[in-house]
């Protein structure tokens, strides 16, 4: 059954550092997104990508971070100066082109980011 | 905003048991709701969706309601097995891209 797939499953970073999350969606899906879960709280939407071009972000989702699609099968996201309070699993997200935003999401199993 | 809430946040009943978790949401123009199932540690699962011109979805011993107008949903899981324990999350979609999530139920299913 079609996945989406992230790597690294847990990167420890110091504070200030850059970060790249990886992404590879399923293989025909065109929408994605990034949400992000700090330890026991709710799981927070953070971008939303379509076409090669943000179409959403939360007020989370600021200068510090960005996402591109490098090639045809990596979505990544990236943080430029990680702080304490990036701490958090990072979770990737597609949907199918047939349904788009009303579809199903289906979700990666998530990137353990540890700040120190 | 849309509020989503979860009740109860957590659950622990006997294997067997027929159960129900809820769901609600403060903004009822909602383009489908979703239900996920997530593990200790690990990513979330698709469980269900339903649209918001459906009332109900059913897959094996899962079946979700919606009932937009109220703003609820439950979902209903027959014949609990341990291997169903896990945190359960409603989430929705209004207007734009973002999935507004629940905290959670999380279910602990004892043989």
């Amino acid at each position: 059954e079609p996945e989406v797939t992230q790597t690294p499953s847990h990167q420890v970073t110091q504070m200030g550092q850059e970060v790249i999350l990886r992404c590879v969606p399923i293989s025909n899906h065109l929408y994605f997104y990034w949400y992000r879960q700090i330890l026991g709280q709710k799981v927070e939407f953070l971008v939303s990508f379509y076409n090669n071009e943000i179409s959403e972000k939360s007020e989370i989702f600021d200068d510090q971070f960005s996402v591109e699609r490098p090639d045809g099968s990596n979505f990544t996201l990236k943080i430029r100066s990680t702080k304490l309070e990036d701490s958090a699993m990072y979770f990737c997200a597609s949907s199918d082109p047939g349904t788009g935003v009303t579809g199903e999401l289906f979700f990666g199993e998530g990137s353990r980011l540890t700040v120190l | 905003k849309q509020e989503v809430t979860q009740i109860p946040a957590a659950l622990s009943v006997p294997e067997g048991e027929n159960l129900v978790l809820n769901c609600s949401f403060t903004d009822s123009a909602i383009y489908n709701l979703q239900w996920f199932r997530q593990d200790p540690g690990k990513g979330l699962t698709s469980l269900l969706l339903i649209q918001s011109s459906q009332r109900e979805q059913t897959s094996g011993r899962l079946n979700a309601s919606l009932d937009k107008s109220s703003g609820r949903s439950t979902l209903y899981i027959a014949a609990s097995q341990p291997g169903d324990s896990a945190t359960y999350l409603c989430a929705v979609i209004n207007s734009g891209y973002a999935l507004n999530f629940g905290k959670g139920t999380s279910l602990l299913v004892t043989p």
